[in-house]
């Protein structure tokens, strides 16, 4: 199976940050992975997939970036509704595996 | 509008049993794989299970194999995920999800094992 390794495992901001969070897969995933945003008591959404690609309807403040075993999310100004739980999440091979979460807090 | 609705969850004792559903619409359900996706309480996302789009292969979780059956229905636009042998540990949100990236989740429906 391919482990999916995020870092930091959470973070604290201001409004207007900077952020960028890192996703290691254990082998190479070409550019099969996807970034999720959760926000506490709602299901997940869908922010980029295959690497780099917004889905519709993202600001562009986030970006994605990588292929192989490293990749990185950024959020160019983080803005208040930004505050929440990130996933990345391979889908180059079954079983699908998910990062461990990288929590964005408020500073 | 583009959507999945989650339902069947509830509280069942360990070795028990339950049926989730998913009712998709808004768009052509047999055109897309689908997953169930799981969240323990606190705890991060885990993938359960997918199906193909024809229906012929299904894939699982190694938590899960040999318990857990997922399947879906053309006719009803629906997706099932027939839970047996159930444990504490399957306690969580159980989240319905489009494709393999996947691109749409539904709201989830909460199972309780205990």
């Amino acid at each position: 199976d391919i482990q999916m390794t995020q870092s930091p495992s959470s973070l604290s901001a201001s409004v207007g940050d900077r952020v960028t969070i890192t996703c290691r897969a254990s082998q190479g995933i070409s550019n099969y992975l996807a970034w999720f945003q959760q926000k506490p008591g709602k299901a997940p959404k869908s922010l980029i997939l295959a690497a780099s690609n917004l889905q519709s309807g993202v600001p562009s403040r986030f970006s994605g970036s990588g292929s192989g075993t490293d990749f990185t999310l950024t959020i160019s100004s983080l803005q208040p509704e930004d505050f929440a739980t990130y996933y990345c999440q391979q889908y180059n091979t079954y079983p699908l595996t998910f990062g461990g979460g990288t929590k964005v807090e408020i500073k | 509008e583009v959507q999945l609705v989650e339902s069947g969850g509830g509280l069942v004792k360990p070795g028990g049993s339950l049926r989730l559903s998913c009712a998709a619409s808004g768009f052509t359900f047999s055109t897309y794989s689908m997953n169930w996706v799981r969240q323990a309480p606190g705890k991060g996302l885990e993938w359960v299970s997918s199906i193909s789009t024809s229906g012929i292969s299904a894939y699982y979780a190694d938590s899960v194999r040999g318990r857990f059956t997922i399947s879906r229905d053309y006719a009803e636009n629906s997706l099932y995920l027939q839970m047996n042998s159930l444990r504490a540990e399957d306690t969580g949100v159980y989240y319905c999800a489009r494709g393999r990236t996947p691109d749409v989740w539904g709201q989830g429906t909460t199972v309780t094992v205990s």
